[in-house]
């Protein structure tokens, strides 16, 4: 069974451009997650979706936002770019819809990295 | 909100020496745990988890964590470490929101040969 594939994996913007990054979650899965990892801030969570529905957001100003596809793939655009957004974006998927209780696990994909000159 | 802090941000050590890699949480309910292993390159994998039940839990390549629920504490632990070791190690807490995981700020391992 394919992993979670993220596309592309490196990305070079300029400061104010604006970038889509792509996620196919495992075939069956429906819930994805989307996190950035710098080497200050760590691992922080950006959304989650489920059902093509923003189920979490984490706290990412509004140039930060996503969509799920019928199909479970997602995508995740950022807007007018800043020289802070440069970090590693890494997409995760879940089979099921989480919540309490919810034994679920997430698998991540290798990431796309994007260097904002 | 939830937090999780992880006491080491580096580890140095020889090839079978013992590891231990502390993890604290702070969330009010009921949560899941995991640790999570970067390699050097590669993507985010699951070394272990933790639902409920048995609060020693054991992982993939001899990893092993102890959930202590008075100490809100997930420590992950190995016996005998090789340098196929050397790699980043996240620890991270589920709560009740939807599947969001929330990550320490992770401990990079270096094993010496």
């Amino acid at each position: 069974k394919a992993g979670v594939t993220q596309t592309p994996r490196y990305l070079i913007k300029t400061r104010g451009q604006q970038v889509t990054l792509s996620c196919s979650p495992i075939s069956g899965h429906r819930s994805v997650s989307w996190y950035q990892q710098t080497p200050g801030q760590g691992l922080q969570f950006l959304f989650e979706y489920f059902s093509e529905t923003q189920r979490n957001k984490g706290n990412f100003p509004g140039r930060f936002s996503g969509r799920q596809f019928s199909n479970s793939r997602s995508e995740m655009n950022v807007s007018t770019l800043e020289l802070g957004d440069s970090a590693l974006y890494l997409c995760a998927s879940t089979l099921l819809a989480g919540g309490p209780g919810a034994k679920n696990i997430q698998y991540f994909g290798a990431g796309t990295r994007l260097s904002v000159l | 909100a939830q937090s999780v802090s992880q006491h080491n941000h580096h580890v140095i050590l020889s090839e079978a020496a013992s590891l231990e890699l502390g993890c604290n949480y702070s969330y009010g309910g009921t949560v899941n745990l995991f640790w999570y292993v970067q390699y050097p390159g590669q993507h985010l994998q699951l070394l272990l988890k933790y639902f409920s039940g048995d609060p020693l839990v054991k992982g993939i390549k001899g990893f092993e964590a102890e959930f202590i629920k008075s100490k809100f504490s997930f420590n992950l632990r190995k016996p005998s470490v090789q340098w196929s070791d050397t790699a980043e190690y996240f620890c991270a807490v589920k709560g009740a929101a939807g599947n969001k995981l929330t990550f320490g700020g992770g401990t990079r391992v270096l094993v010496k040969p």
